[in-house]
């Protein structure tokens, strides 16, 4: 099992340019999250998935942010324009189930300059 | 959601057991208790959860008041490796309660 994959570990970018985050969760989980952490702010859960539909994106910062789950396999975060105040660590999660455990990937830190 | 309050840090010896507390007092009776940890440049990781009994896994147990208002994880023999931040989260284990919402954690520092 490799885990949660994300891609890619780190992204620099400019301001205004378009910035994809993918993620590939564990297979067989039918749930997919998003997760940004800072310095000020921690762990804050952007949106997330079950079943390729997404649920709950009520933590997505504004009309930037966008996040698909095409298939089971495969789910993207894409921020356009990008901001210097978008520079976070982005992870995503996935779980088997509505009550199982969260699996985390290692993470994309993104800086924005 | 129901809140938690942990301490900032705590530091503790290598190979002496490590008591992490966390409070919950507004916990309700559906509310499990989790506890990840996020290792440096890491994701979080899945440490262990219960509901009123105390639990054991192969890495680490977690104790549970009768009142379930407070709760206690036990690493019982400390590595450098169980440097980390520790999450203790309230989650509702319904269907359509799936979020995780995580506060700010203990950093716990291993002293050699």
């Amino acid at each position: 099992d490799a885990g949660v994959i994300q891609s890619p570990r780190h992204e620099v970018t400019e301001m205004g340019q378009e910035v994809t985050l993918r993620c590939k969760p564990i297979s067989g989980h039918d749930y997919l999250f998003w997760y940004r952490q800072t310095m000020m702010r921690g762990l804050e859960l952007l949106i997330y998935f079950n079943n390729n539909v997404p649920i709950d994106d009520s933590g997505m910062p504004e009309d930037r942010f966008s996040a698909k789950m095409p298939n089971a396999s495969f789910s993207t975060l894409k921020i356009q324009p990008s901001e210097p105040r978008d520079s976070a660590v982005y992870f995503c999660a996935s779980s088997a189930a509505y009550n199982s455990p969260l699996h985390f990937g290692n993470g994309t830190r993104l800086t924005v300059t | 959601d129901a809140k938690t309050t942990q301490p900032n840090s705590m530091e503790s010896n290598e190979e002496e057991p490590v008591h992490l507390p966390c409070n919950h007092s507004t916990i309700s009776g559906t509310d499990y208790i989790h506890w990840y940890r996020q290792l440096p440049s890491q994701g979080p990781e899945y440490v262990i959860h219960g509901l009123t009994s105390n639990v054991n896994n192969r890495m680490a147990s977690l104790a549970i008041a009768e009142d379930r208002k407070s709760s206690t994880l036990i690493l019982h023999r400390a590595t450098l490796r169980d440097a980390a931040v520790y999450y203790c989260i309230l989650r509702d284990e319904g269907f359509g309660n799936e979020k995780l919402t995580f506060g700010t954690g203990t950093r716990l520092t291993i002293i050699p």
